[in-house]
């Protein structure tokens, strides 16, 4: 089946730094991309959706200064924290593929990020 | 818009139990319906889904059928085990979406 792999799966950083995580679809060519964060015992909250070869579409109340999105191929997408601080920490997990109604999302494995 | 209502959690159930998590929907169109589970520091994986009124999906002992009537879709499993302890999530796509909504997750644990 399909396969999205995410990259890294834990990071710990200092407060201030940027942080990069990467989406890639393994087996399959994604145009769109979506990027989730999931605090401890919550829901998944949509914070973008992420269009190989243009600007990424952020739901409300994101920053996109802040969630830099890029989507600069058909497999790989990216989520840049900058500056990130604490209250940044989280899950963080993307998904691909399935685009039309009847076939389901394909999930990486997320990302933890800590900020210290 | 379109929304996913589960049952609040978390769930506690003995080895063997009879589980069963409802989902109910809405939606403007003619949505297919998903069950996805998180095992602890993993992203979600589709535990199965139906994508027209009255279909079974079916995996792994779990059951959920596509009630259009009672917009619901509930998921059952016979006889849990240890290991079916996990985060459930129900979902639903619209017609020509691409984009999930999802409900709030429930979180399973089954006790030896």
């Amino acid at each position: 089946g399909a396969v999205v792999s995410q990259h890294p799966s834990w990071v710990i950083c200092k407060s201030g730094t940027s942080v990069k995580i990467e989406c890639r679809s393994l087996d399959f060519q994604a145009t769109t991309m979506f990027w989730y964060r999931q605090f401890p015992k919550q829901s998944l909250m949509l914070m973008a959706t992420s269009n190989e070869g243009s600007k990424a579409t952020y739901e409300q109340g994101v920053e996109k200064d802040k969630f830099l999105i890029n989507h600069a191929s058909l497999t790989l997408s990216t989520l840049t924290v900058t500056s990130a601080h604490p209250e940044d920490s989280s899950f963080y997990i993307c998904s691909a593929g399935g685009l039309m109604s009847n076939q389901p999302q394909h999930f990486g494995d997320g990302t933890r990020l800590s900020i210290l | 818009g379109d929304s996913v209502t589960q049952m609040e959690g978390p769930v506690t159930l003995s080895e063997e139990a009879f589980l069963t998590i409802n989902c109910t929907y809405t939606a403007t169109g003619y949505p297919s319906l998903f069950w996805y589970v998180q095992y602890p520091g993993e992203g979600l994986q589709l535990l199965l889904k139906a994508t027209k009124a009255d279909d079974k999906g079916s995996n792994k002992g779990f059951e959920a059928t596509y009630r259009k009537e009672t917009t619901s879709f509930h998921l059952e499993k016979g006889s849990v085990q240890v290991s079916d302890s996990a985060v459930y999530f129900c979902a639903l796509k619209d017609t020509n979406a691409g984009k999930s909504t999802f409900g709030d997750g429930t979180t399973l644990t089954v006790k030896p």
